[in-house]
This record gives structure tokens, C-alpha cells and sequence, in this order.
């Protein structure tokens, strides 16, 4: 168990849907990372947020969106589903901003169908 | 922007032999920090070893060990006496050690998948 937990593991759903991926942080670790793993794309970095704040924004599409919450867990917000966003969204989480190294969750698998 | 090529997408090794997985890495900054990640079958991601830019020494974790060449921007992987349990993805991956809008964000190459036969 590596601290930081995802919930669900599986999620399967219909195009056009709305999903909400969630994400516990390591017990003091105030940056959570949302990353994206496809078989074309690889990993992509999505967003990241330290102590609730937006940090840095990647390849992130508008019909997503994430906050963090005081309690510093995370929500990635998936819309408007397409079957191309089937995928493992991964969260991770460090102590800093600029860590050496993040601690990652054991992902989220979304199907799309 | 920054670029991570695994050019191997995949090895393959025998049991308790040396294997080397190879990562270029093209960026414009000159303080970073470059990391090697395992994702077994379970999917988790697994740090695997890291190593700052600033730091000639390569870096090393018992049976694994970097080859960094900072002018070349080369970042290979060794793992030595290979065992059954190191088979999986290998992933290289980059991190400025900057501010700005990309702040802590990791750049991840394509992957190399390393099989391990008894």
C-alpha cells in the first residue's frame, strides 16, 4: 500500500456520462498530481494542485476538471465522456511542490462504452 | 518543451543476467531531475530510482544503477542479477526543477516492457 488511495478502482460507463474519480493523498503530503495512461497517448500529465490550489495545468481537456478539497483530498471530474477517454487516471501525491519523487495511487481504470 | 524517448519499447533479460534500459531526454534547463519508474502487472507506479542533474555521481539502489551523461542527455537503467520480479513497464521520466507553469509536472517516455526468463 503505497498511501495514496484511489477510489474506484474500475468505473465503466456510457459515452456522454459525467464520472467523479476520487483521491486520497499520503497523511502529509499537500500536492496531489492527476495523470492519464492510454495505450496511444502514455502517461500524460493532467493537472496538479498543492494545499487546494491549482499549480500546473497539462494536456487537461475542458470538459475535465479537478479541485482540491481542505481536507486536501482530490477530485478529477470527467464529462461529456467519449470512448476515447477510456484510460488509467492515476493520482499521485508528494510533501512539496517541486518533489523529488511522487508517491502514486494504484489508478482508477475507466471504461467507456 | 521537454521530450523523453525510450527507444527500446522492449528487452528482455535471463534470470539473474545484467540488462541496460535506454532514456534520452532533450530540455533546456540545466537543473532537473530524472527518474526511473516500474509499473508491475498490478499497474501501480513504483519508484524505482532518481537522480539530480547536478550530481555527477550516478545514482544507485542495491541491484539498480543509472549511467547519467549530462552532455548527451542520456539516462540509462541497469539492474543487475535480474530476478522474476523485475519484470515490467519501465518508464524514464523528467522533471524541471523550476517554478513556472509546468511546476512539478513529470514528463514520462513511451515505456519499455522487460521480460525476465527463468
Amino acid at each position: 500500500d503505497s498511501g495514496v488511495t484511489q477510489t474506484p478502482k474500475h468505473l465503466i460507463t456510457a459515452t456522454g456520462q459525467r464520472v467523479t474519480l476520487r483521491c486520497s493523498p499520503r497523511s502529509g503530503d499537500l500536492s496531489v498530481y492527476w495523470y492519464q495512461q492510454s495505450l496511444d497517448q502514455g502517461l500524460q500529465f493532467l493537472i496538479q494542485y498543492y494545499n487546494g490550489e491549482e499549480r500546473a495545468k497539462g494536456n487537461i481537456l475542458e470538459r475535465f476538471s479537478a479541485q482540491q478539497f481542505p481536507d486536501l483530498h482530490s477530485e478529477l471530474n470527467l464529462s461529456s465522456l467519449e470512448l476515447g477517454d477510456s484510460a488509467l487516471y492515476f493520482c499521485a501525491s508528494s510533501v512539496g511542490g517541486l518533489a523529488y519523487g511522487y508517491t502514486f495511487g494504484s489508478g482508477t481504470r475507466l471504461t467507456v462504452v | 518543451a521537454q521530450t523523453v524517448t525510450q527507444s527500446q519499447p522492449e528487452m528482455s533479460v535471463q534470470e539473474a543476467e545484467t540488462v541496460t534500459l535506454s532514456c534520452t531526454y532533450d530540455t533546456s534547463e540545466s537543473d532537473y531531475y530524472l527518474f526511473w519508474y516500474k509499473q508491475p502487472p498490478s499497474r501501480q507506479m513504483i519508484l524505482v530510482i532518481r537522480q539530480e542533474a547536478y550530481k555527477q555521481q550516478n545514482a544507485t539502489e542495491n541491484r539498480f544503477s543509472v549511467n547519467f551523461q549530462k552532455a548527451a542527455k542520456s539516462f540509462s537503467l541497469k539492474i543487475s542479477d535480474s530476478q522474476l520480479g523485475d519484470a515490467a513497464m519501465y518508464f524514464c521520466a523528467y522533471r524541471a526543477n523550476a517554478g513556472g507553469t509546468s511546476y512539478g509536472k513529470l514528463t514520462f517516455g513511451q515505456g519499455t516492457i522487460l521480460t525476465v526468463h527463468p
